[in-house]
């Protein structure tokens, strides 16, 4: 079956600090990949996401890079800033057309970042 | 329009309530799902609707039970609930074809006592 594989928080940082949270994956075939990012008290938001091998998806200063070879989706952010502070999430969605494909989530990496 | 609208935010509940979720979309997606997230956890799927039909029931208790009345609604109905059942109910929604992503609502926070 499916699975996301994410590094295990929490992650405390300082403020313009270099973020890095690993995260991989066990698919067959090519599936798409998500970040989702959760702040208290609300539900998840999409990040950024890649449908394809060496794709890179980025969105407010976050990247991450589908590796087919290495099966990894490993979100980075350059500077972070205390509003980055959430729960981040990985997942993915299965390439079968036709029906729901569910997403199946990594168990989530709690970021603080600190001023 | 890329909102998933949650009624209602919060809600408190006996035991021997029967309450209801909704769950509104307007972006054309013709599947809903029903998530249900405890605290530090990842959501765990509950249901999920393809076409206004339930495709996945994830062996869920019938003390909760699903309905879709038409493309843009999603409901669950409570009744009997446990406190352990307090949690987080996320809805979303999704197209039916590969490459898209799932839509987030905001979640109910329910709370069973």
């Amino acid at each position: 079956g499916n699975s996301v594989t994410q590094m295990e928080g929490p992650v405390t940082l300082s403020e313009e600090a270099f973020l890095t949270i690993n995260c991989t994956y066990t698919a067959t075939g090519y599936p798409s990949l998500f970040w989702y990012v959760q702040y208290p008290g609300e539900g998840l938001q999409l990040l950024l996401k890649a449908t394809k091998a060496d794709d890179k998806g980025s969105n407010k200063g976050f990247e991450a890079t589908y590796r087919k070879e290495t099966t990894s989706f490993h979100l980075e952010k350059g500077s972070v800033q205390v509003s980055d502070s959430a729960v981040y999430f990985c997942a993915l969605r299965p390439s079968a057309s036709g029906s729901a494909r569910q997403l199946t989530f990594g168990s989530g990496t709690q970021l603080t970042v600190l001023p | 329009d890329t909102e998933v609208t949650q009624t209602p935010k919060h809600l408190v509940m006996g035991m021997t309530n029967k309450k209801s979720l909704k769950c509104e979309q307007h972006m054309g997606h013709r599947a809903m799902y029903w998530y249900k997230q405890k605290a530090k956890k990842p959501p765990e799927l509950m249901f999920v609707y393809s076409y206004e039909k339930l495709s996945i029931n994830e062996s869920v208790p019938s003390r909760f039970s699903p309905e879709c009345p038409n493309s843009s609604l999603l409901n669950l109905h409570l009744h009997a609930l446990q406190p352990e059942d307090s949690a987080l109910y996320l809805c979303a929604s999704s197209q039916l074809v590969v490459n898209t992503e799932a839509f987030f609502g905001q979640g109910t926070r329910l709370t069973v006592v």
